[in-house]
């Protein structure tokens, strides 16, 4: 079975500072998929990356850079010079090969990240 | 807009009644997928349709909750004599095809049972 683990429940961090939200991941696939996404106080979920578990590239969007270290299990999520507008509830997802065609994903609990003017 | 789209986004229901919850998936999209989210808890997959058919429904509580994606018009969930705690947040997703695709998925509708 698979399942997403994000330790940190919330965090707080000062605008402009750095920040880092830890996903560690369990699958017995060897094929799956990684995804981040959004969920600001609206409510909606918003979509931020997905990266195939034969990708370790990091990858950098802007602020947003993430971390896939497969010999870890873990897909880390960094925010550079946090903004007010990035607090928000983050989620870690995983999707496993399909079974019968198609895809579960699998979300973690979430980390609430807030960041203060 | 193309996008996923489910209504009503905010729904209360006294407790014994029912709730409808509608999910239109993006266009050419037909296979669609829900999701709960409970208070301060991630999303749990309830249920995948493909057009007239339920694929997999493990995720659905066994009494109360059922779900439809008929031939023509949007995915229905439905949940009937809502309790207390079917409180949250219900997301619907939608994919292509089969197999490793995105789903994309719709803003939510958020039910409260008073």
């Amino acid at each position: 079975a698979q399942k997403v683990t994000q330790a940190q429940t919330e965090i707080s961090v000062v605008e402009k500072e750095d920040v880092t939200l830890d996903c560690v991941y369990e699958t017995r696939d060897t094929t799956y998929y990684l995804f981040w996404y959004k969920q600001p106080p609206s409510g909606e979920l918003v979509f931020l990356i997905r990266r195939n578990s034969f990708d370790e590239q990091n990858e950098i969007s802007g602020r947003y850079s993430w971390n896939f270290q497969k010999s870890t299990s873990s897909f880390n999520f960094t925010i550079t010079a946090s903004q007010v507008v990035d607090s928000a509830v983050y989620f870690c997802a995983l999707s496993e090969a399909p079974s019968g065609g198609y895809q579960k994903v699998t979300f973690g609990t979430g980390t609430k990240l807030q960041v203060i003017p | 807009n193309a996008g996923v789209m489910q209504n009503p986004r905010h729904l209360v229901r006294r407790r014994g009644q029912e709730a409808r919850l509608r999910c239109s998936p993006m266009k050419g999209h037909s296979h669609v997928y829900w999701y709960r989210q409970l208070p301060e808890e991630g999303l749990k997959f309830m249920v995948y349709l493909q057009k007239e058919n339920i694929i997999d429904e493990s995720g659905m509580p066994k009494e109360r909750f059922s779900a439809e994606f008929p031939k023509e018009g949007p995915s229905i969930l439905r949940i009937q004599q809502v309790v207390r705690g079917d409180s949250a947040a219900y997301f619907c997703a939608s994919s292509s095809r089969q197999g490793f695709n995105e789903q994309y998925f719709g803003p939510g509708t958020r039910l409260t049972v008073t």
